[in-house]
């Protein structure tokens, strides 16, 4: 498994600003992917953040708003730029690690939007 | 874009009864996980299958990879109440250009 650490865990933000989630893992891994979970919603994939290179961003999601960085293998951020209500949801951050497939994630960013 | 099938979406048992719940989807996965998420929590991995037909156990959960390799289902035996949260199974496959899919959720809530 990993151990997978998300700062801020809950934040309330006014409309119009911005707000930066860290994601620090305990190992190196090579895929990082950040979720977006609305209220009493399943999970979305935001993006993949690839080390060295842009992040792929998912059909719905765009850059300039969700600005992402990977500068090694351990560490990620994610920006909700220019926040809306509508932004408000759960951020969470995951890698990809053991045989095929497994998803491990952080405990999440709760942000609420005002 | 593609989706799983998860029912059913919540359910009201009492403590010590069984709970099964499931997914399905029209194209084919070759790996299925299950997820329990506990409120203000992300998601932990429970059970992770790889092959057609496989039957894993975790405790007192157990989860099977359909044969068909488009349906999963996992079963709590006598529950308690810290069975209580959201499980959601997810898929991956091929058509899905390797990326994880996950289902609805189901919510779980347990009786004492």
């Amino acid at each position: 498994s990993a151990v997978i650490s998300q700062k801020p865990s809950r934040d309330i933000c006014q409309r119009g600003t911005s707000l930066t989630i860290q994601c620090q893992v305990d190992s190196q891994v090579t895929m990082m992917f950040w979720y977006r979970q609305q209220p009493g919603q399943s999970l979305t994939l935001i993006a993949t953040a690839n080390q060295g290179s842009e992040a792929t961003y998912e059909s719905g999601f765009v850059i300039d708003k969700f600005p992402i960085s990977r500068p090694n293998l351990t560490f990620s951020t994610l920006t909700v730029s220019n926040m809306s209500p509508e932004d408000s949801s759960i951020y969470l951050c995951s890698v990809e690690k053991g045989v095929t497939g497994e998803l491990f994630f952080g405990e999440g960013s709760r942000l609420t939007v005002l | 874009g593609q989706q799983l099938n998860q029912s059913p979406q919540s359910m009201f048992i009492q403590e010590g009864e069984d709970v099964s719940m499931n997914c399905t989807s029209s194209s084919i996965f070759n790996t299925w996980l299950w997820y329990k998420q506990d409120p203000g929590e992300g998601p932990v991995l429970l059970i992770a299958l790889y092959k057609a037909g496989e039957l894993t156990s975790n405790g007192r959960l157990t989860a099977q990879f359909g044969i068909t390799r488009k349906d999963s289902f996992l079963n709590i035996s006598a529950s308690i109440p810290s069975d209580v949260g959201i499980y959601f199974c997810a898929g991956l496959g091929v058509s899905q250009g390797g990326k994880l899919i996950f289902g609805q959720g189901t919510e779980l809530s347990v009786k004492p």
